[in-house]
């Protein structure tokens, strides 16, 4: 069973639009997410990472976390080329390995 | 930013046969790691290292796997002997302290066993 469920598998955004990303944790020994970006062939580099409720902001990313239900979200706005890319969610559990989802495969159409 | 390098970028090998895959982790950290991707499945952890010794390891990292870092060069991942599952593209990381600390990630080896 997935501890970390991504979703949607994949996703098509038009330029300048808005891409919304989810993740869940099902294990609830995990306290802190990750987000990652990783282009195709690259190394996943990351974004954002949040371990308290609420919602945190970096210019165009927005992530959010709801703690009771282990879900956290990446939201892009004004959605560029550049952001065509594989984006993992990870999940810690107690300072100890990293668990990641299958991540989801965002596409901005110019 | 910083950087995380993987040598070879791609390796094929025959079944049976030793691979040792380098990783040179960013210069001052001291928390390493591998992870394993299958195609089209998830990265999945396989072992950190931290002061010359294994922390912990998954059930993925098998007996035939081992890791080591002599001398502070790179971080190695060696699979003696290979099997057709170990086919997969291995990811190392590193970090500057271990817990929550941000992990680097290197660009990948594409391991193929024939």
């Amino acid at each position: 069973q997935q501890k970390v469920q991504q979703s949607p598998e994949s996703l098509i955004v038009p330029e300048g639009g808005m891409a919304s990303l989810n993740c869940t944790s099902s294990d609830r020994n995990v306290d802190y997410f990750w987000w990652y970006r990783q282009h195709s062939g690259k190394s996943p580099k990351m974004l954002m990472s949040i371990f308290s409720n609420g919602e945190k902001e970096e210019g165009r990313f927005t992530v959010h976390l709801n703690k009771a239900s282990l879900h956290t979200s990446l939201h892009i706005r004004d959605s560029q080329p550049s952001d065509s890319a594989l984006y993992l969610c990870a999940a810690y559990q107690g300072g100890r390995a990293l668990i990641f989802g299958t991540g989801t495969t965002v596409s901005v159409s110019p | 930013g910083p950087k995380v390098l993987q040598i070879p970028s791609h390796q094929i090998i025959d079944m049976g046969q030793m691979v040792t895959l380098n990783c040179d982790p960013v210069s001052n950290h001291l928390y390493f790691y591998w992870y394993k991707q299958i195609l089209g499945q998830q990265m999945e952890f396989l072992v950190n290292f931290y002061n010359g010794k294994v922390m912990e390891k998954s059930k993925l990292f098998k007996d035939q796997f081992s890791v080591e870092r002599p001398d502070g060069s790179y971080f190695t991942l060696k699979i003696q002997p290979t099997a057709l599952e170990d086919s997969a593209v291995y990811f190392c990381a590193s970090s500057l302290t271990g817990g929550y600390a941000e992990q680097f990630f290197g660009p990948g080896t594409r391991l193929t066993v024939l």
